[in-house]
């Protein structure tokens, strides 16, 4: 069964750092791109940014309020994914929801978001 | 990127069908933005139903479809279900950073 479970949620103070993680299972981990997107209390969703694969130099895309604090990384040998996040705003409280993307060949190898975690909760208050 | 706007609501009667969209404050939507469709019930995690305009997944109902109506994105559904009553968000793609639609509630009544 292919599994994505986060954790790593918990509360922190502004100014604080936390490392999320979402361990993958039931599937070749390393052949897929990973997103992280998150939703804070009664809110809609936001797109917080994606490492590609191996194939695809792992290269990383971050949303405008989160770059330069957020960093995306990935262990292919562990089947994990992680979000380090420094510099905590109260703005940051959300539910961080990790995400598989899937090759699609037919679609010019377009890589689209298929399966999602059940998210673990980030709170950033003093 | 833009700003990627949805209709805050939307209700439709058990059997009937609606259409929600998705704009773009950077102008027309296109097949380039990739637009996504997900569904998300209360206490759940979003599901995808649509990518890449009209391309649906494996679970995804046949009483769903995606498609370019009028330069915005758009999901129809035909023949609403009470189950399909959840929160609907678009996800459109600038060159590769993506923005999520402000999210549509349909209520089946």
């Amino acid at each position: 069964e292919v599994q994505l479970v986060e954790s790593g949620g918990g509360l922190v103070q502004p100014g604080g750092s936390l490392r999320l993680s979402c361990a993958a299972s039931g599937f070749t981990f390393s052949d897929h791109y990973m997103d992280w997107v998150r939703q804070a209390p009664g809110k809609g969703l936001e797109w917080v940014g994606r490492t590609k694969n191996k194939v695809n130099s792992y290269i990383t895309l971050y949303a405008a309020s989160v770059r330069g604090r957020f960093t995306i990384s990935r262990d292919d040998s562990n089947n994990s994914l992680y979000l380090q996040m420094n510099s905590l705003k109260t703005e940051d409280t959300a539910v961080y929801y990790c995400v598989r993307l899937s090759l699609v060949q037919e679609l010019n190898n377009y890589y689209y978001m298929d399966v999602w975690g059940k998210g673990t909760t980030v709170t950033v208050s003093s | 990127q833009g700003v990627v706007t949805q209709e805050p609501s939307l209700t439709v009667s058990p059997g009937g069908t609606v259409t929600l969209t998705c704009a773009s404050s950077t102008g027309t939507v296109t097949s380039g933005h990739y637009p996504y469709w997900f569904q998300q019930k209360p206490g759940q995690a979003p599901r995808t139903l649509i990518y890449a305009t009209s391309n649906k997944h494996s679970w995804t109902p046949a009483r769903f479809s995606g498609s370019l109506l009028g330069g915005k994105a758009a999901l129809t559904l035909s023949g609403a279900q009470p189950e399909d009553e959840a929160d609907y968000y678009c996800l459109l793609s600038y060159s590769g950073i993506y923005v999520f639609g402000t999210g549509t509630k349909v209520t089946v009544l």
